[in-house]
């Protein structure tokens, strides 16, 4: 079945620091790709998408690029702040048996020090 | 505009007891996602609905149930709860739940069962 693989968490880094976490994924058919933030105590936030390949989503700031070649979707930041501290999930979703299901990544943590 | 609203915010139950969790899905969508998160591990799919017809089910057992209503709010039900369900219940609404679409989540139900 479908599957999403994150690197292990958790990351630490310092302000102003390039940001790096990686996701492939495996897949049947032709998923789309989401990054998803989830800050403490809260939901999950879009923070970016790609439908098709080579797309590049990208959204305050973060970028990630669908490698179909590859199965990657990749997230990057040139210059993170303490406000970026969150947890990070990468998710595909693709239609299975009628339903759009997501399936998520397990998560990575994000810490951001001052 | 709202976006997606859940309720209640908390709950704490016994084992053996039934919960019934509420969602609204933002205006305009028509479809509605059940995910439930273990802490440290990403959102797992439980069930679709679209126009109140349930889309997909995920790998959970028949102790979990859902519908939809006319107005396109959704209930999760939960009978027979184990300490296992101690989980975050996300719901995620989306406009037609086709594969490309967007879901996006409500800030989640924390379920704690003593």
């Amino acid at each position: 079945g479908d599957s999403v693989t994150q690197m292990e968490g958790p990351v630490t880094l310092s302000e102003e620091a390039f940001l790096t976490i990686n996701c492939t994924y495996t897949a049947t058919g032709y998923p789309s790709l989401f990054w998803y933030v989830q800050y403490p105590g809260e939901g999950l936030q879009l923070l970016l998408k790609a439908t098709k390949a080579d797309d590049k989503g990208s959204n305050k700031g973060f970028e990630a690029t669908y490698r179909k070649e590859t199965t990657s979707f990749h997230l990057e930041k040139g210059s993170v702040q303490v406000s970026d501290s969150a947890v990070y999930f990468c998710a595909l979703s693709d239609l299975i048996q009628g339903a759009q299901k997501l399936v998520f990544g397990q998560g990575t943590r994000l810490t951001i020090n001052p | 505009d709202a976006g997606v609203t859940q309720s209640p915010t908390h709950l704490i139950k016994t084992r053996g007891q039934q919960v019934t969790l509420r969602c609204s899905p933002i205006s305009g969508h028509k479809s509605v996602s059940w995910y439930q998160q273990v802490l440290g591990q990403g959102p797992q799919f439980i069930f679709q609905y679209y126009e109140k017809e349930e889309r997909g089910r995920g790998n959970f057992p028949d102790r979990f149930s859902a519908r939809q209503f006319p107005n396109y709010s959704s209930e999760l039900n939960v009978n027979a709860l184990l300490l296992g369900d101690s989980a975050l219940y996300l719901c995620a609404s989306s406009g037609d739940g086709q594969g490309t679409d967007t879901q996006y989540f409500g800030p989640g139900t924390r379920l704690t069962v003593l």
